[in-house]
């Protein structure tokens, strides 16, 4: 089946801090990945997404780079603000299917 | 631009009573869905609906029904509710598109629901 598997929480950094989330995938076919964030008291919004084999997403200086060799999809920032603080969820879409599967989110809380 | 909004945003009830959460979107998307989540457990799907008249079981769907008589409605009933279904919920829905690369979810603002 499908699975999405990421790095136990919660990481905590100080403020321009870089950043690395590490999210590992297992899918039969050729999914499409997808990072989303969830603020507090909100609901989850996309963060990106990349759709095939060396993609790379990217939005508001977060990155993810679709790497099909290692089933991996880890989301980088380079200098993290207090403002990040949130959850971050990684997910997949299989191929053929709009049912998506995601990971158990990733806390993320930044210092000043 | 209403998007997709979720009513109540908070509900408090009793164990054994009937409740309701709304999900409501203006982008006619096709596909909806209904998620719990729960420290511990992350996401976890209930319910979800490919079209109008068409819905189908998740993971977890035990002490829910669901209902999709509209595209823009998808309104999650618990029978008869229970502790355990303590826990906020999140409507989602989805474009039409058989493209794999477009269909990104979209989320409600989430109902947070207690059951004393």
């Amino acid at each position: 089946g499908n699975s999405v598997t990421q790095m136990e929480g919660p990481v905590t950094l100080s403020e321009e801090a870089f950043l690395t989330i590490n999210c590992t995938y297992t899918a039969t076919g050729y999914p499409s990945l997808f990072w989303y964030v969830q603020y507090p008291g909100e609901g989850l919004q996309l963060l990106l997404k990349a759709t095939k084999a060396d993609d790379k997403g990217s939005n508001k200086g977060f990155e993810a780079t679709y790497r099909k060799e290692t089933t991996s999809f880890h989301l980088e920032k380079g200098s993290v603000q207090v403002s990040d603080s949130a959850v971050y969820f990684c997910a997949l879409r299989p191929g053929g299917s709009y049912i998506p599967t995601f990971g158990r989110g990733t806390s993320l809380i930044v210092h000043p | 631009d209403a998007g997709i909004t979720q009513s109540p945003r908070y509900k408090i009830t009793e164990t054994g009573r009937q409740v309701t959460l709304m999900c409501h979107q203006t982008w006619s998307h096709s596909y909806m869905f209904w998620y719990r989540q729960d420290l511990g457990h992350g996401l976890r799907l209930i319910y979800y609906s490919a079209a109008a008249d068409i819905t189908d079981k998740g993971e977890v769907p035990d002490g829910y029904v669901v209902s999709r008589s509209k595209t823009e409605n998808f309104p999650l009933t618990l029978e008869s509710a229970t502790r355990s279904q303590t826990s906020v919920y999140f409507c989602a829905s989805s474009g039409t598109s058989s493209r794999r690369e477009t269909d990104t979810q979209y989320f409600g603002p989430g109902t947070r629901l207690t059951v004393l």
